[in-house]
């Protein structure tokens, strides 16, 4: 099945403990991303990956590094979360550019 | 600047009836592509329709047409024959494909309720 796979959905921890939200597709896709969720803000993207060990910055990257080493892989990185980082994260990859994005099932992070 | 805008933060229909939620974008690049995405209450993230910004007619996906105005820079959804599982958010995005490092930008929601 054609999926994205987000780890953990749910994870709540405190302030400066590094953690990474994983992301696998088995898809092929080039292209990933990340976002985040807020209410009233919709979805506000992170960083993007065009392919294998190009990344670049989305809309809200501070405090957030991601690295694609693999195809499949694109896992997102906060070295030292802070409560301002609570948010639903969104994982997503799609064939091309302007192809729609498939998305993971979301990971909810709650810092303390 | 805000490069997409849905002014409708909640919408109601009756059962059976269609129903359009507004969304207009902001951009100057001339090629760039727009989508919904509808998030129901479980949510996650589902994929409903694609119009490019070259595309001659409106898309259509079953239910679901896109109402497109490039003069307006409006792209919105219409719905018909509202059915009980359509009650979710609805998300327009906009990707523009040379400016604004392609990345995808969403709009703020619309909450679509369906009314039995």
């Amino acid at each position: 099945e054609a999926q994205v796979t987000q780890n953990p959905r749910y994870l709540i921890t405190v302030t400066g403990k590094k953690l990474t939200v994983t992301c696998s597709q088995n898809m092929n896709h080039e292209y990933m991303s990340w976002y985040r969720q807020d209410p009233g803000l919709g979805l506000r993207q992170i960083y993007y990956s065009m392919n294998v060990e190009v990344t670049d910055k989305g809309d809200v990257p501070e405090g957030y590094k991601v690295s694609r080493k693999e195809k499949r892989n694109f896992p997102l990185i906060l070295e030292s979360p802070s409560p301002n980082q609570t948010s639903l994260y969104f994982c997503a990859s799609s064939r091309e550019v302007n192809q729609p994005q498939h998305f993971g099932d979301g990971t909810r992070l709650s810092i303390l | 600047a805000q490069k997409i805008t849905q002014t409708q933060p909640g919408m109601f229909v009756q059962e059976k009836e269609a129903v359009t939620l507004d969304c207009t974008y902001d951009t100057s690049d001339p090629s760039y592509g727009l989508f919904w995405y509808k998030q129901p209450s479980s949510g996650e993230m589902i994929f409903l329709i694609y119009q490019g910004s070259y595309d001659q007619q409106n898309a259509t996906e079953g239910r679901y047409s896109l109402n497109f105005q490039k003069a307006r820079k409006s792209a919105n959804l219409v719905i018909s024959a509202s059915q009980l599982g359509d009650s979710a958010m609805y998300f327009c995005a906009m990707r523009e494909l040379y400016g604004s490092a392609r990345q995808l930008t969403f709009g703020s929601g619309t909450q679509l309720t369906v009314l039995p």
